[in-house]
């Protein structure tokens, strides 16, 4: 079946870092891969996504390649802020099931 | 544009009480989902509609789990009776098709206190 499993956290970085967050997938076919990003109190807002092989999804300064040789959708930021502190969760959704499926979860601190 | 909206945000019941959570999607998103999300942990789906018609419910417990989509806009997630172990966040999500690509924007959330 569909699993996505993630960099164990919690993860603590210090402002103006490299961030990197592994995530390697299984799934049938070709799956849309997804980060989701959660701040406290807040609901899971989607941060980017990649729907094939070789496309590189980025938005605020963070980015994630699409890498379906090692089945892998790493996040990566070259500087961390404050503000990024969240929980981040990768998933993946299958055309076929037409569900998103998570990873547990990474929590992200980063100290000033 | 308003975004999926849930209630009530926080709920704290005695075990074998019923509850239910309420979700407004997004206007125009024909589907609907619904997640429950344990501690620590990713969501996971109990049961995706598409208009009204639940066309995924293989992992809601239909025993004491039941959701209705009226006229294929609002949605309910009822439980009858809770359990201890349904102490966590139900999230809703909405999206425009239901293809696998496309975006599922989610609401805050209903977090449950069973005691």
């Amino acid at each position: 079946g569909n699993s996505v499993t993630q960099m164990e956290g919690p993860v603590t970085l210090s402002e103006e870092a490299f961030l990197t967050i592994n995530c390697t997938y299984t799934a049938t076919g070709y799956p849309s891969l997804f980060w989701y990003v959660q701040y406290p109190g807040e609901g899971l807002q989607l941060l980017l996504k990649a729907t094939k092989a070789d496309d590189k999804g980025s938005n605020k300064g963070f980015e994630a390649t699409y890498r379906k040789e090692t089945t892998s959708f790493h996040l990566e930021k070259g500087s961390v802020q404050v503000s990024d502190s969240a929980v981040y969760f990768c998933a993946l959704s299958n055309r076929g099931a037409q569900k998103l499926v998570f990873g547990q979860g990474t929590r992200l601190t980063i100290n000033p | 544009e308003a975004g999926v909206v849930q209630s009530p945000r926080y709920k704290i019941i005695e075990k074998k009480q019923p509850v239910a959570f309420w979700c407004n999607p997004i206007s125009g998103h024909n589907t609907l989902y619904w997640y429950l999300q344990n501690l620590g942990q990713g969501p996971e789906l109990l049961i995706r509609y598409e208009n009204e018609e639940a066309v995924d419910d293989s992992q809601l417990p239909k025993d004491r789990f039941s959701a209705e989509r009226l006229k294929g806009v609002d949605s309910t997630l009822k439980i009858q009776p809770a359990e201890l172990g349904d102490s966590a966040v139900y999230l809703c999500a909405s999206s425009f098709g239901g293809g696998g690509q496309e975006t599922q924007y989610f609401g805050p959330g209903t977090r449950l206190l069973v005691l």
